[in-house]
């Protein structure tokens, strides 16, 4: 079963709007990744935020996670026409060695 | 420094033989990755390899996939035969400890048909 899952699985907005995405997940972490994947390309790492850390901004990105509720959520603000792409959590478990587990995504889609 | 090389970016083949894919990893990553992307199944992870030494390979659908990581700077999957199920993009993967920050590859788009 998915570790984190992705909402919702498409969005689209308008250029200069904010886009936010969730993940939730199902057991305790140890960390949560981001990634972005542009349409046939390779997974780019965004951002990681420690399952200690409650907010992490990188530019025009902001990372939450509240591990109380299992969930994260990725914003972007002031969205441009290159942020359209597929956006993942990846999660690992709390539970000894553990690799990541990537959720189906999010596709982003920003209109000029 | 290049990245995570893997070739070919594309390969189409017929049914029943045999497909190699490679892969170069970022210099000093300690540990490497192969995952299978696919519109129903998402990114599946196949295999992970620890300074060369294959660690969990319980994502390989079958005993039709292989793979082998000679030096720590190589890596071959290895799908022997081919199916039209196996049409998928492969990724490889590196990092620098296990669930860290990983770097991939462009990927194989593979077609068996």
């Amino acid at each position: 079963s998915q570790q984190g899952e992705e909402d919702p699985q498409a969005l689209s907005i308008q250029e200069g709007e904010n886009a936010t995405m969730n993940c939730s997940y199902k057991t305790s972490i140890n960390n949560l990744q981001w990634y972005r994947q542009n349409s046939g390309r390779g997974l780019v790492h965004l951002i990681l935020i420690r399952s200690n850390e409650r907010e992490k901004h990188s530019g025009r990105l902001r990372v939450t996670l509240d591990t109380s509720k299992k969930s994260s959520s990725l914003l972007i603000t002031a969205s441009r026409a290159a942020d359209t792409a597929s956006y993942f959590c990846a999660t690992d478990t709390n539970s000894g060695y553990s690799t990541l587990t990537f959720g189906k995504g999010t596709m982003l889609l920003v209109s000029p | 420094d290049a990245g995570v090389i893997q070739s070919p970016r594309h390969e189409v083949t017929e049914m029943g033989q045999e497909v190699t894919l490679r892969c170069k990893p970022i210099s000093g990553h300690d540990y490497l990755f192969w995952y299978r992307q696919t519109m129903m199944r998402g990114l599946e992870l196949l295999i992970y390899f620890n300074n060369n030494v294959p660690i969990d390979d319980s994502g390989m659908p079958e005993d039709r996939f292989s793979a082998k990581m000679p030096n720590a700077s190589f890596s071959t999957l290895k799908i022997q035969p081919s199916e039209p199920r196996d049409s998928a993009v492969y990724f490889c993967a590196s990092s620098h400890g296990l669930a860290t920050k990983q770097f991939f590859g462009p990927g194989t788009r593979l077609t068996v048909l």
